[in-house]
């Protein structure tokens, strides 16, 4: 079993709508990241968070230690943020466990 | 400020010879990382290095791979005698010294595809 895991694992969107990936870990951590990768593998870094939440234009990350959980939720979606968004948790060993992703299509 | 520099992008090579990928951080980063995709799978953490030191290798293959960040010059992963389950994209990462590893962003090169045939 993974010390990471996201849901959904695939996920489709009309263009506008909000959505929300969610990221569960069961390991203490000390950070929490999440990452795009986008259709041409590329990496981007988006929010890395110990508590609380974090915002970025369209995008807002949240974090509940004592559930051990995070969520990354989009606004008023589209198309471009179509990409694979990637959970990592800092844990044990004090080294990043990367959840499978989630593959986001938003649809026009 | 150039990002993260990976090269190859893509590199081909027949079972047994060596690969060598190559990561330059950002300026002024002292701690890059590796890290493997396997085709269809998640990322893996490989090495986390610093000028002249590994400072964890947990994630490396026992055997064939190896990596190095000298005082001067690029990052280098090195797979020796290559086997096809090697195909997979190497992605390098880097970060500033700061509040310690994998605490702080990661800022990812663009990776490189590794192809055995």
């Amino acid at each position: 079993k993974n010390e990471v895991e996201q849901s959904p694992q695939n996920l489709t969107a009309q263009e506008g709508e909000f959505i929300t990936i969610n990221c569960s870990y069961s390991v203490g951590i000390s950070a929490l990241h999440w990452l795009q990768q986008h259709p041409g593998g590329g990496i981007v870094s988006l929010f890395m968070l110990s508590s609380g939440k974090k915002k970025h234009g369209r995008l807002i990350a949240t974090i509940n230690i004592q559930e051990k959980h995070s969520s990354l939720h989009i606004t008023a979606s589209h198309p471009r943020d179509s990409a694979v968004y990637i959970c990592a948790a800092t844990g044990g060993g004090n080294k990043l466990t990367f959840g499978t992703g989630t593959q986001l299509k938003v649809e026009l | 400020n150039a990002g993260v520099m990976q090269n190859p992008r893509h590199l081909v090579r027949r079972r047994g010879q060596e690969a060598r990928l190559r990561c330059s951080p950002m300026k002024g980063h002292s701690h890059v990382y590796w890290y493997r995709q396997l085709p269809e799978e998640g990322l893996k953490f490989m090495v986390y290095l610093q000028k002249e030191n590994i400072i964890d290798e947990s994630g490396m293959p026992k055997e064939r791979f190896s990596a190095e960040f000298p005082k001067e010059g690029p990052s280098i992963l090195r797979i020796q005698q290559v086997v096809r389950g090697d195909s997979a994209a190497y992605f390098c990462a880097s970060s500033p010294r700061g509040r310690g590893p994998f605490q702080e962003t990661q800022y990812f090169g663009p990776g490189t595809r590794l192809l055995v045939l």
